[in-house]
Formats: C-alpha cells, sequence, structure tokens
C-alpha cells in the first residue's frame, strides 16, 4: 500500500517555463513533507520542506504547495534551468523531527534547452 | 564539513551469502538511517540509529542488521542474502533525528546473483 504516490514518472519541461510536480498521500498521520532531488550516481539531496500547519513555503526558484484537505502537494520550479533535470522524490513525515521518511517512487524532470 | 560516505561503491554477491555495508555520517550528526531503493522504486526506510541504539525499523525481515559505532559511523548487515535484495543501499545522517537535514551518502549498489 504506497501512502505517497507520485503518479507522473516523468515530464519534459522548456527552459525558462514553469514545472510543477505532484505528489498526493494518503495517510492523514503525516504532518511534515519533504522533497529530494536526485542525480544518477548521487544521493537524493534536500531541497525544500513544508509543515502541515503551512500551505505554502518558497526557497528562490522553487515553491512547495500543500493543500492538506486534498492530500496533495506540488513542487513548482520557476524558471527552469537545464541543471534542474533530475529525478525528484516526495517525502512524508510523522513528526515534525526525529522520524523516518516515506518516500514516493519519482518523477524525473527532463529541462531542454 | 565532511559529507556522508558510504563503502563499498559496487558489491556483487550470490544468493545466501552475507555482506556488511558501511556508512560514515556527517561531522556533528548522531542519527543514521538506512533505506533500500529498489529499480524504479523509491527509498524504502529499512531502520534508524540514534546514540548506537536502534530507533526505529521498518518493514525488513530480522536478517537485516545494523550497528552504530561511537563516532557514529555505522554498518548494514543483510544474512542470506537473496535475489530481491538487489537494490541502492541509501544512508543518511541528521542530527537527532530532524528530518529536513537529512544527508544522504551516494549509496552502494548491491546485486545478488
Amino acid at each position: 500500500d504506497q501512502q505517497v504516490k507520485q503518479n507522473s514518472p516523468s515530464l519534459s519541461v522548456q527552459e525558462g517555463r514553469i514545472s510543477i510536480l505532484n505528489c498526493d498521500y494518503t495517510n492523514s498521520m503525516f504532518d511534515y513533507f519533504l522533497w529530494y532531488k536526485k542525480y544518477p550516481a548521487e544521493g537524493p539531496t534536500f531541497l525544500i520542506s513544508i509543515s502541515s500547519i503551512k500551505d505554502k513555503n518558497e526557497d528562490g526558484r522553487f515553491t512547495v504547495f500543500l493543500n492538506k484537505s486534498a492530500k496533495h502537494l506540488s513542487l513548482h520550479i520557476v524558471p527552469s534551468q537545464p541543471g534542474d533535470s533530475a529525478v525528484y522524490f516526495c517525502a512524508a513525515s510523522g513528526t515534525s523531527g526525529y522520524s523516518t521518511l516515506t518516500f514516493g517512487k519519482g518523477t524525473m524532470l527532463l529541462v531542454s534547452p | 564539513e565532511t559529507g556522508v560516505t558510504q563503502s563499498p561503491t559496487h558489491l556483487i554477491k550470490t544468493r545466501g551469502q552475507q555482506v556488511t555495508l558501511r556508512c560514515s555520517s556527517q561531522s556533528g550528526h548522531n542519527t543514521v538511517s538506512w533505506y533500500q531503493q529498489a529499480l524504479g522504486q523509491g527509498p524504502q526506510f529499512i531502520f534508524q540509529y540514534y546514540r548506537e541504539e536502534e530507533n526505529g525499523r521498518g518493514n525488513f525481515p530480522p536478517r537485516f542488521s545494523g550497528l552504530q559505532f561511537p563516532n557514529y559511523s555505522s554498518e548494514l548487515n543483510v544474512n542470506a542474502l537473496e535475489l530481491d535484495d538487489s537494490a541502492l543501499y541509501l544512508c543518511a545522517s541528521s542530527l537527532s533525528g530532524d528530518t529536513d537535514t537529512q544527508y544522504f551518502g551516494p549509496g552502494t549498489r548491491l546485486t545478488v546473483l
């Protein structure tokens, strides 16, 4: 039973446009959500997070939106750059700290020049 | 500040054998988590060690075991290897399990023949 779902295995976007990566979750106990980026032959790198008490968190070109009622979050990248091409994982945690992460399967983003 | 390192990078074993994977955590981090990432899947939590004690465990059989040493480095041991154990094994270190500062190593690619 997948508790964190990323239904799009891949996404292609042109440089300069917006990339929107989506994530759905089923476990109501999750209250902290993270996005990780992974390049080949490297470990996942933390990108941005959001607590369930917020509906938006912004860090430079990256913004994460959380819709608790729909159990849905999304990562917006504006503007997209070719260096953003990587696999993006959505992860969820049951508490805001001292906890384990439940990951989605990932979405491969390809940003073309 | 040194990052998380893992050894070996790649490993090939045969069914029934035993394997030990190693992880050096980031300087100052006292918590280590291990994840298994099968092909096409997101990382799955195996277990977490905090100050040399197992702090939590995912849905993995007892033949998956671990250790954390006084310097907070860690080992993952897998006995009686099965073909399905073939995966990328990721180690992540953090300070007291704080999820948004989990730093991942590059992983060890294990192939079981």
